[in-house]
């Protein structure tokens, strides 16, 4: 069974730059989430879709982050414009519905210099 | 106070040692999980347990909901055991509220 796939792993930009991050999910999760993870420090949950409704968006930086889950099965993260700040891991995870258990992607690295 | 506190923060042993992880949490939980990060960012979820005990392999896991703890258990250490063990629980039908983990060593 194919995992849950994120693109790029590695991403370097500078400040005020954009940038968008991609996850295809284990087919057949209803439930998609984006966490941002800081170096040293748990996960926090930016964005928590249910199929293509965003179910928990409360700590997503709205002046700045934007996802999207338009089919309800690939999402996209997008961060405009970035801050030095932002520099962290961003971790996608599916599961078949809220409650169920998780499943990460590898994540994507990003450095804002 | 963070709701959900781990300890050690840090932890080294030598291979072939058993290993306890231990999580407390402030609240009602409907479940907790712990999760297994390796260098490199990518999770492994381990278990997700609501009651009692589970194991896999050379993992335990236990949970006391009355006294809010659980323990992350390894028998039998290796040094690819090495990694960021992270407790999470969900309060209710909430988001889940992350540990800030235990690293790891295991030497050889």
């Amino acid at each position: 069974e194919a995992g849950v796939a994120q693109s790029p792993r590695y991403k370097i930009i500078e400040k005020r730059q954009s940038v968008a991050f991609w996850c295809n999910p284990i087919s057949g999760h209803a439930t998609l989430y984006w966490y941002q993870q800081i170096l040293g420090q748990g996960p926090k949950l930016l964005i928590q879709f249910q199929n293509n409704g965003v179910v928990d968006d409360s700590q997503l930086p709205k002046d700045r982050f934007s996802a999207e889950r338009l089919k309800g099965v690939d999402s996209t993260l997008k961060i405009q414009p970035a801050k030095l700040e932002d520099s962290a891991v961003y971790l996608c995870a599916s599961s078949l519905g809220t409650g169920e258990k998780l499943f990460f992607g590898s994540g994507t690295q990003l450095s804002v210099l | 106070k963070n709701e959900v506190e781990q300890s050690p923060q840090n932890l080294t042993a030598q291979e072939g040692e058993f290993i306890t992880i231990n999580c407390s949490y402030s609240v009602g939980i409907s479940a907790l999980h712990w999760l297994q990060q390796h260098p490199g960012g990518g999770i492994v979820s381990l278990f997700m347990l609501s009651s009692g005990k589970k194991k896999h392999g050379r993992l335990i896991a236990t949970i006391n909901i009355q006294e809010k703890h659980s323990s992350l258990h390894i028998t039998a250490s290796h040094p690819r055991d090495s990694a960021v063990y992270i407790c999470a629980v969900r309060p209710g039908a909430q988001k889940l509220v992350f540990g800030q983990g235990t690293r790891l060593t295991i030497n050889p």
